[in-house]
């Protein structure tokens, strides 16, 4: 089964700019999780897409959005770039709507700079 | 809403030496929890994670965790640390949703 692959790795935009990331889930996952990682942070939750609806929202404002395809991958839109959005963006897909029984696996990332 | 302290930014070990990374939990339900581990420029990959039953919990390379409801904790621990071991460690947990809240993460230097 093929992982999760994010798109591109890397991405410099001015502020401002609106950008968008992709991501596209592993095999037979029909969740993807969208985290934002500052530099020495932790991963912090932006938002959840199960079945193409958004799950879930962490404490980020509206111009951060996102989508979800038929195919269950993933696109997270980001309006307006600040200076403090540059990050590393973390998608991660699972099945279904628990941890429980089921592994979230992380895509290696896509390094946002803002300028 | 829950939400994960790891106590101590930065831990530094010998080789072979006990690893002990710091986890505490708030949760206002049983909480799932998880023990992430962050090579550079590379995303998580999962070590072990605790949903329900033994609380003691096995993960890959060597590594353990447990989980004690009374003081809110679940430490990761390996009994001898190897330098393949060196990076950042990350705990997180759940709410029985998909969705996790992580601490600031523990970077884990590995002496020769």
């Amino acid at each position: 089964e093929t992982g999760v692959t994010q798109s591109p790795t890397h991405l410099i935009k001015t502020r401002g700019q609106q950008v968008t990331l992709r991501c596209s889930s592993q095999s037979g996952h029909n969740t993807v999780s969208w985290y934002q990682q500052a530099l020495g942070q932790g991963p912090q939750f932006i938002f959840q897409y199960y079945r193409e609806e958004e799950n879930g929202r962490g404490n980020f404002p509206p111009r951060f959005s996102g989508l979800q395809f038929p195919n269950y991958s993933s696109e997270l839109n980001v309006n307006a770039l600040e200076l403090d959005d540059s990050a590393l963006y973390l998608c991660a897909s699972s099945r279904g709507q628990t941890l429980r029984n089921t592994e979230a696996f992380f895509g290696q990332g896509t390094r946002l700079t803002v300028v | 809403a829950q939400s994960v302290t790891q106590l101590g930014s930065h831990v530094s070990v010998s080789e072979g030496a006990l690893v002990l990374l710091r986890c505490n939990y708030s949760s206002s339900v049983p909480p799932y929890l998880f023990w992430y581990v962050q090579y550079p420029n590379q995303g998580l990959q999962l070590l072990l994670k605790y949903t329900t039953g033994a609380t003691l919990v096995k993960g890959i390379n060597g590594f353990e965790a447990e989980f004690k409801k009374s003081e809110t904790s679940f430490h990761l621990t390996k009994p001898s640390a190897h330098m393949s071991d060196a990076a950042e460690y990350f705990c997180a947990v759940s709410n029985n949703n998909n969705d996790m809240r992580f601490g600031a993460g523990t970077r884990l230097t590995v002496k020769p």
